[in-house]
């Protein structure tokens, strides 16, 4: 089985910084891997997915991964941070099983943005 | 709008009683999954279907049950045998791909308490 691990629970910014959330999964095939965000009290919304193809992925609200096969890391950056980045962020990586696809996700990180 | 709809947004419960936590999709996904969020944990999985009429086991199954009689339906049951209820609970649904490349949505998730 896959595991996803997020290093950092919680990482603070200062607004207008540098936002970067590491991701490494462990995987023996090339994954399928994405990020999503999720607000208090709402369900997780899909920032972006890496599948085939360019290994610098771009999702929604400027933030963008890398796909490193080499680190195993799929690490999600953003050049600027809002206030309205904050949230919690998955990182997550799909897989079949003998049922069928399933979903591993990491613990998740925290992102606080101070003004 | 396409999505998936839970309800209800909050569920109280006593202690004994089971409850019925709705997850609807009209995304006309083949896949749906029910986790289990608590404070720091990320997400665990209870259960998942891939196909009408039949669904597997989670990491967490125990002191629960699901029915999927309808593709666009995956109701979740909290049974009284589930002694730690309390948890914010995600559907999610995605499309059946034989590279398991595609992504999951979500609902807005269900909070239950006990009371």
């Amino acid at each position: 089985a896959q595991s996803v691990t997020q290093l950092g629970s919680h990482v603070s910014v200062s607004e207008g910084a540098l936002v970067l959330l590491r991701c490494n999964y462990s995987s023996s095939v090339p994954p399928y891997l994405f990020w999503y965000v999720q607000y208090p009290n709402q369900g997780l919304q899909l920032l972006l997915k890496y599948t085939t193809g360019a290994t610098l992925v771009k999702g929604i609200n400027g933030f963008e991964a890398e796909f490193k096969k080499s680190e195993t890391s799929f690490h999600l950056t953003k050049p600027s941070a809002h206030m309205s980045d904050a949230a919690e962020y998955f990182c997550a990586v799909s897989e079949l099983d003998n049922y069928g696809q399933n979903f591993v996700f990491g613990p998740g990180t925290r992102l606080s943005v101070l003004p | 709008d396409g999505g998936i709809t839970q309800s209800p947004k909050y569920l109280f419960r006593k202690e004994g009683q089971n409850v019925t936590l709705s997850c609807e999709q009209n995304l006309n996904h083949d896949a749906m999954y029910w986790y289990r969020q608590d404070p720091g944990q990320g997400l665990r999985l209870i259960y998942y279907s891939q196909i009408v009429n039949d669904f597997q086991k989670g990491d967490i199954a125990e002191g629960y049950s699901v029915s999927r009689e309808k593709k666009e339906s995956f109701p979740l049951t909290v049974t009284s045998a589930q002694k730690n209820p309390t948890a914010f609970y995600l559907c999610a649904s995605s499309q059946d791909s034989p590279i398991n490349n595609q992504p999951q949505h979500f609902g807005d998730g269900t909070r239950l308490s006990i009371l």
